[in-house]
């Protein structure tokens, strides 16, 4: 699988929304782009995926470029609750999922 | 219908102490993951599993062992814990290889004195 990079943090105003950027620019033709969160202490949770369409779904949009070198995770009106780190992994499809790397994320703060 | 289940959600073991950690899906899913998370950092895969009665190592296997008796149950046992092992596990199952969506427990905190 392809590695990734994620800033270390973000910020981002209550209500607005928050672009949390990814870099995968080692990604191959077949891998797509996942996208999950973890609350403090909690699990982590899946938000999304995609392969080369933007993809929306009733957490987020994600946005792939036309190279497929890098994406955005889009939350449109962040609120406190989404607090979290972030982690965006890639795989290819028919590999294990769980053996995908989770590296150390992007920890996005809502503030009010 | 509960998901991942994990138990215990807290421990402190003594140093050459051994322990299981629970984990039960009801899903039907055949795959299934042990993870460590140290603080700070990101999740390391420690065992896992494609199917009942089939195992293998992760990134960091040392000092622990895993059964897959049932597709339900994914047990992970700590031999002769170390204060290195100190760590927030987290079990986790794979509804389809293919999607990548991982359904992740709600984590286990051991602490190792």
């Amino acid at each position: 699988d392809a590695k990734t990079t994620q800033p270390p943090s973000m910020d981002c105003a209550e209500g607005r929304a928050a672009n949390l950027p990814c870099n995968h620019s080692t990604i191959s033709g077949n891998e797509y782009v996942y996208w999950y969160r973890q609350i403090h202490s909690q699990g982590p949770q899946y938000i999304i995926h995609g392969l080369k369409n933007n993809e929306t779904n009733e957490m987020a949009s994600l946005i792939i470029t036309e190279d497929r070198k890098s994406s955005t995770l889009i939350l449109p009106h962040a609120t406190l609750r989404d607090t979290a780190v972030y982690y965006c992994i890639v795989r290819a499809p028919n590999t294990n999922a769980g053996k995908s790397t989770f590296g150390d994320g992007t920890t996005l703060t809502v503030k009010p | 219908n509960a998901g991942v289940t994990q138990t215990p959600k807290f421990r402190i073991l003594k140093i050459g102490q051994s322990m299981t950690l629970q984990c039960a899906q009801d899903m039907n899913h055949n795959y299934m993951y042990w993870y460590r998370q140290d603080p700070g950092m990101g999740l390391k895969l420690i065992y896992y599993s494609v199917g009942a009665g089939i195992t293998d190592k992760g990134e960091v296997p040392n000092g622990y062992n895993v059964s897959r008796s049932t597709t339900e149950d994914f047990p992970l046992r700590l031999e002769l814990a170390a204060p290195s092992q100190t760590s927030v596990y987290f079990c986790a199952s794979d509804r389809d290889p293919n999607t990548g969506e991982l359904f992740f427990g709600e984590g286990s905190r051991l602490t190792v004195l």
